[in-house]
């Protein structure tokens, strides 16, 4: 089974609208973190957001917030007020804390390609 | 300016002929990593080094070798690459800390090998 699955392979959205990128995962780990990185078309990997398995409060960095509930497993992703620069690949990705490489690797989903429409 | 680089960022390449790509990182970073992306299925790690002289194999080492002599470097080698090496390859740093410790990526390595 997947660990990361990302259901949207593409995804638009009208500028300055919110939209939601959607991440499930799959772990028998109790403790383990959620990451999501943007890839521009120039290729590079930005981290964006962080979530570990027992922070009490959903992350939000600026425009980007991690709608996390954690009895689904779903890790979504909300970018509020689109730009045209958020016009990008996003992955999901998991590091789990205990089992053996798992805690050295992270593990992503095949990525949901947003495009921003002026 | 804290980075990873890698050399080089396009390659092409024959079947057969040994190559190798750099990596090399400024953040005093224990943790090293090579993953390859390819087109609908993510990112996927290949090999990963703990601090130097400690590596071990990721998801789809084969076809694969890396070293890691000094804990700034950390270099990819295919020793014959194939047709089905072709992809974008990125090297990640991080430290030892934990969970929450963010990979910092290099600016990846596109290979085609024809």
């Amino acid at each position: 089974a997947q660990k990361i699955t990302q259901t949207q392979p593409g995804m638009f959205v009208q500028e300055k609208e919110a939209v939601t990128l959607d991440c499930t995962y799959d772990t028998s780990d109790p403790s383990y973190g959620l990451f999501w990185y943007k890839q521009p078309s120039s290729g590079e990997m930005i981290f964006l957001i962080y979530q570990g398995s027992y922070d009490q409060q959903n992350a939000t960095e600026g425009r980007y917030s991690l709608n996390f509930q954690k009895a689904r497993k779903s890790a979504n992703l909300v970018i509020s007020a689109s730009q045209l620069g958020d016009s990008a690949m996003y992955f999901c990705a998991m590091r789990e804390a205990s089992f053996g490489a798992g805690s050295y690797q992270l593990t992503f989903g095949k990525g949901t390609k947003l495009s921003v429409i002026p | 300016e804290a980075q990873v680089t890698q050399n080089p960022r396009y390659l092409i390449t024959v079947t057969g002929k040994k190559l190798t790509v750099t990596c090399s990182q400024n953040m005093n970073h224990e943790y090293m990593s090579w993953y390859r992306q390819d087109p609908g299925l993510g990112l996927r790690q290949i090999y990963y080094s703990m601090n130097v002289e400690v590596t071990d194999k990721g998801d789809v080492p084969e076809g694969y070798k890396v070293s890691r002599k000094e804990k700034r470097n950390f270099p990819l080698i295919l020793e014959s690459p194939s047709p089905n090496q072709t992809s974008l390859y990125f090297c990640a740093s991080r430290t030892a800390g934990g969970l929450n410790t963010e990979a910092f990526f290099g600016q990846g390595t596109r290979l085609t090998v024809v």
